[in-house]
């Protein structure tokens, strides 16, 4: 059962406006959560993350939003740049539970230019 | 770059022939895991290590095995390959502390098992 899950398999948008990608999870005890950029032919990289004792993180373009009632953690892109044309990856994690980190199904992000 | 190698980048192989991926890293780092990615369905653990023969399975590890007998290589064997096994396989390495650690991503393997 997919405890980190992202409903949006794709996202366009146009360059210079914001890009909001969502992601959901099931696991309560879940309090540590990143985001993964992914080119074609390339590993995930890291891109930002938030500890459940915050509920925004911001690193220049990109800030992540976290809603613990709701289950709920967003990142925004503002503004968004061609270059940005990746799938993106949120994960999470449990302090203390194997050490694994569980990752949504991923979102594509189109900037058009 | 956080000095993780994997090879081979890409294999096609036949149904029911024994496959080893190998990934190599150069940091010293305890953690290490072994994800697939497919469509639909995102990057799923495989196994993972905490240590020299500390090894332990993930979400997916029916059907693979996993070796760690020196600190910077993890092997990820395919017994006996079939056809639910095409996947693009990446290996991860765990850095930093507490709720500051982060997964860095070697630069994947492209399998086809026809």
């Amino acid at each position: 059962d997919q405890q980190v899950k992202q409903n949006s398999p794709s996202l366009s948008v146009q360059e210079g406006r914001i890009s909001i990608l969502n992601c959901d999870y099931t696991n309560s005890m879940f309090d540590y959560f990143l985001w993964y950029k992914k080119y074609p032919a390339e590993g995930p990289t890291f891109l930002i993350s938030i500890s459940s004792i915050k509920d925004k993180n911001e690193d220049g373009r990109f800030t992540v939003f976290l809603n613990k009632s709701a289950k709920h953690l967003s990142l925004h892109i503002v503004p968004s740049q061609p270059g940005d044309s990746a799938v993106y990856f949120c994960a999470a994690s449990a302090w203390g539970t194997g050490n694994q980190f569980y990752f949504g199904t991923g979102t594509s992000l189109t900037v058009i230019p | 770059d956080a000095g993780i190698t994997q090879s081979p980048r890409h294999k096609v192989t036949e149904t029911g022939t024994p496959v080893t991926l190998r990934c190599h890293q150069t940091e010293n780092h305890r953690y290490m895991y072994w994800y697939r990615q497919d469509p639909g369905h995102g990057l799923r653990l495989i196994h993972y290590s905490y240590g020299v023969k500390d090894t332990d399975k993930g979400e997916v590890s029916d059907g693979y095995s996993v070796s760690r007998s020196k600190t910077e290589d993890f092997l990820l064997t395919l017994e006996s390959a079939t056809s639910s096994q095409t996947s693009v396989y990446f290996c991860a390495i765990r850095s930093g502390t507490g709720r500051n650690e982060k997964l860095f991503f070697g630069s994947g393997t492209q399998l086809s098992v026809l």
